[in-house]
């Protein structure tokens, strides 16, 4: 069964601080996703990572992929207090068994920034 | 509006009714996928439609809950006789194809809140 973990579950921060969210999981996977949720809405997608080393950045967020090391990291830059949000992880293992076209999710990281 | 519709976007049932769900897909897409997010938790999948056909239910539970996606109109999630805990968030995405073989993210719609009192 792929497992996805996130740590830290908890972040608080202060705006103009740097600090990166860890995303690991279980299984060979080519393809994970990084999404954002605002409270009671809905998840908008942030990036697709779909190769080993793939680097993506919006604005002050960057994401990275290592696939041998099983491991995705987001990182904030220079936080400011709209960042705050619930960060999840998700990914999509290689083989295409049971549940391999549904994604499997992290518990998120709820990331609150101080002014 | 062109993304993937839900409704109710809330809905209250006691326990022992029925609760019928809803998504609409994008324009296009024939493909549907439901998860469910319990409070303080990640989504997890739990089924995954085509038109008139179930493709992938390996994370639906095997009782009271049931999917279908019917030719016209939209996909509905039932749960018969609703326990409290069913209560969660309900989120479906759509795709023009199967996702697992595009290298797109799903595009969520905006979930049902299911209460149970």
């Amino acid at each position: 069964e792929l497992k996805v973990e996130q740590n830290p579950l908890f972040l608080s921060m202060q705006e103009g601080k740097n600090y990166t969210i860890y995303c690991n999981y279980s299984t060979t996977s080519d393809r994970l996703y990084w999404y954002r949720q605002d409270p009671g809405k809905s998840l908008e997608s942030l990036f697709v990572l779909l190769s080993n080393g793939a680097v993506k950045q919006e604005g002050r967020l960057m994401a990275s992929l290592d696939t041998k090391a099983r491991l995705s990291t987001l990182h904030i830059t220079a936080a400011v207090h709209d960042l705050s949000a619930t960060y999840f992880c998700a990914v999509s293992p290689n083989d295409s068994g049971g549940g391999a076209d549904g994604l499997t999710f992290g518990k998120g990281t709820h990331l609150i920034i101080q002014p | 509006n062109a993304g993937v519709m839900q409704n109710p976007r809330h809905l209250v049932r006691r326990r022992g009714q029925e609760a019928r769900l809803r998504c609409s897909p994008m324009k296009g897409h024939s493909h549907v996928y439901w998860y469910r997010q319990l409070p303080e938790e990640g989504l997890k999948f739990m089924v995954y439609l085509q038109k008139e056909n179930i493709i992938d239910e390996s994370g639906m539970p095997k009782e009271r809950f049931s999917a279908e996606f019917p030719k016209e109109g939209p996909s509905i999630l039932r749960i018969q006789q609703v326990v409290r805990g069913d209560s969660a968030a309900y989120f479906c995405a759509s795709s023009p194809k199967r996702w697992s073989l595009a290298n797109q993210p799903q595009h969520f719609g905006d979930g049902t809140r299911l209460s149970i009192l």
